[in-house]
């Protein structure tokens, strides 16, 4: 079974400045699909960022950026030039590309807060 | 706006309940899913359902069960609600397959209590 795991509960960053959420995974797939969601306090997931497994190319969403280091098993979330509407809890996600289901499996989150 | 929609955003019931949890989605989705989400224990997979009146266990399936009458509606059901199931409830629903490629869509969440 695959696991995600975000090893850091809470990260802090001051406003304008850049910041870095670290994910891991495991999984024995050579195909999938990698997300970072984010949930602000009105509780509505938004899907900041994919990342196809067999793309090299890094995912770029205006200031959100990935690092996506296949063999490393890492998919970390930069983001860029830190606004206060991004504070929030961010969710890292793996899916599988193979079968029916498409089921998420997520890890246990990261809350950011940005000082102003 | 194509969304997904959950009946509560809050619900308080008493334990021994039988609690009834709507989603319902406009996109024509053929998965659906619910997960709940706890705080330092992240998103959990209840049960989910890929055709109508199909479902499969998820990681967490003790003490609920759900339906899928139509493609639109998925429903959560606490069969016999206790203080353990307070939690946030979350909808999501996908296409399959490769056609997923962009993830779930969510609900906003119901936040029940059980007292």
């Amino acid at each position: 079974a695959q696991t995600v795991t975000q090893s850091q509960p809470e990260m802090s960053v001051q406003e304008a400045e850049t910041v870095t959420l670290s994910c891991t995974y495991d999984t024995s797939e050579s195909d999938y699909y990698l997300f970072w969601y984010k949930q602000p306090p009105s509780r509505q997931m938004i899907l900041v960022i994919r990342q196809e497994a067999y793309k090299q190319q890094n995912a770029t969403e205006n200031r959100f950026s990935v690092n996506f280091q296949k063999a490393a098993k890492s998919f970390s979330l930069k983001i860029s030039d830190s606004q206060l509407g991004d504070a929030a809890m961010y969710f890292c996600a793996y899916r599988s590309v193979y079968g029916a289901n498409s089921k998420l499996t997520f890890g246990k989150g990261i809350t950011l807060s940005v000082r102003p | 706006d194509v969304k997904v929609t959950q009946s509560s955003r809050y619900l308080v019931k008493r334990t021994g309940e039988k609690v009834f949890l709507e989603c319902v989605q406009d996109m024509d989705h053929e998965n659906m899913f619910w997960y709940r989400q706890d705080p330092g224990l992240g998103l959990r997979l209840i049960y989910f359902s890929y055709d109508v009146k199909m479902k499969e266990k998820g990681d967490i399936p003790e003490g609920y069960s759900v339906s899928r009458e139509k493609k639109e509606r998925f429903s959560l059901i606490l069969e016999s609600a206790s203080t353990n199931q307070t939690s946030m409830y979350l909808c999501a629903s996908s296409l399959l397959g490769r056609q997923g490629v962009n993830g779930y869509t969510f609900g906003s969440g119901t936040r029940l209590t059980v007292v």
